[in-house]
């Protein structure tokens, strides 16, 4: 399995702001992900975090409004940009250990 | 069409029967087919594969229908903790990780 944690696990903001969500695995993974789930909405992967390269976005996301760091083999982060309300949603880091991929508690974001 | 497609339910059943669903998938190249449970405000978790030649796990059966392009998930003897959503996820045919999620099925089992 895979112990993961993000930071933070929920937050109110302000339309126009920006927020950053971490996610710390407990050892090395190749892979991670970023995914949104909206209520009652299945998960969207929103990018592939890559270590040493860009994100790979998934159609419908962008790098300006979703930049991504992967600067080591357990760390990566998902920065919210500009949010509006439509942001609202829940964010979860996954990563890929043997074939499964496990998920982190998630982080649930409202935009005001 | 949805790529994956579940019943959204709620399927509400007494406790110790027996209840299955399905879910069907668009793309005829996916290789690689799981059921996640995800439990209200909790992360996704792996329940079990789904093998081509079904599998079962304690009071858990998968089986995957290639022909028709769906795949079910048993549950015998419900327990009050199988109530959860049931996702069911699909690879997306050229990569064994990038996953297509459905909607999930929720399942409330009653006392």
């Amino acid at each position: 399995s895979a112990v993961i944690s993000q930071k933070p696990s929920r937050d109110i903001c302000q339309r126009g702001t920006s927020l950053t969500i971490q996610c710390q695995v407990d050892s090395q993974v190749t892979m991670m992900f970023w995914y949104r789930q909206q209520p009652g909405q299945s998960l969207t992967l929103i990018a592939t975090a890559n270590q040493g390269s860009e994100a790979t976005y998934e159609s419908g996301f962008v790098i300006d409004k979703f930049p991504i760091s992967r600067p080591n083999l357990t760390f990566s982060t998902l920065t919210v940009s500009n949010m509006s309300p439509e942001d609202s949603s829940i964010y979860l880091c996954s990563v890929l250990r043997t074939d499964t991929q496990y998920f982190g508690p998630g982080t649930r974001l409202t935009v005001l | 069409r949805k790529e994956v497609e579940q019943d959204p339910g709620p399927f509400n059943v007494p406790e110790g029967a027996t209840v299955a669903f399905n879910c069907t998938y668009s793309n005829s190249a996916s290789q690689s087919f799981f059921w996640y449970r995800q439990d209200c405000r909790k992360e996704p978790k792996l329940l079990m594969s789904v093998y081509s030649s079904g599998n079962e796990d304690g009071r858990f059966t998968a089986q995957l229908n290639r022909a028709s392009q769906y795949i079910s998930l048993l549950i015998r003897d419900s327990k009050l903790s199988d109530s959860a959503t049931y996702l069911c996820v699909v690879n997306k045919g050229e990569s064994n990780y990038q996953l297509i999620w459905g909607a999930g099925t929720k399942l409330i089992i009653k006392p």
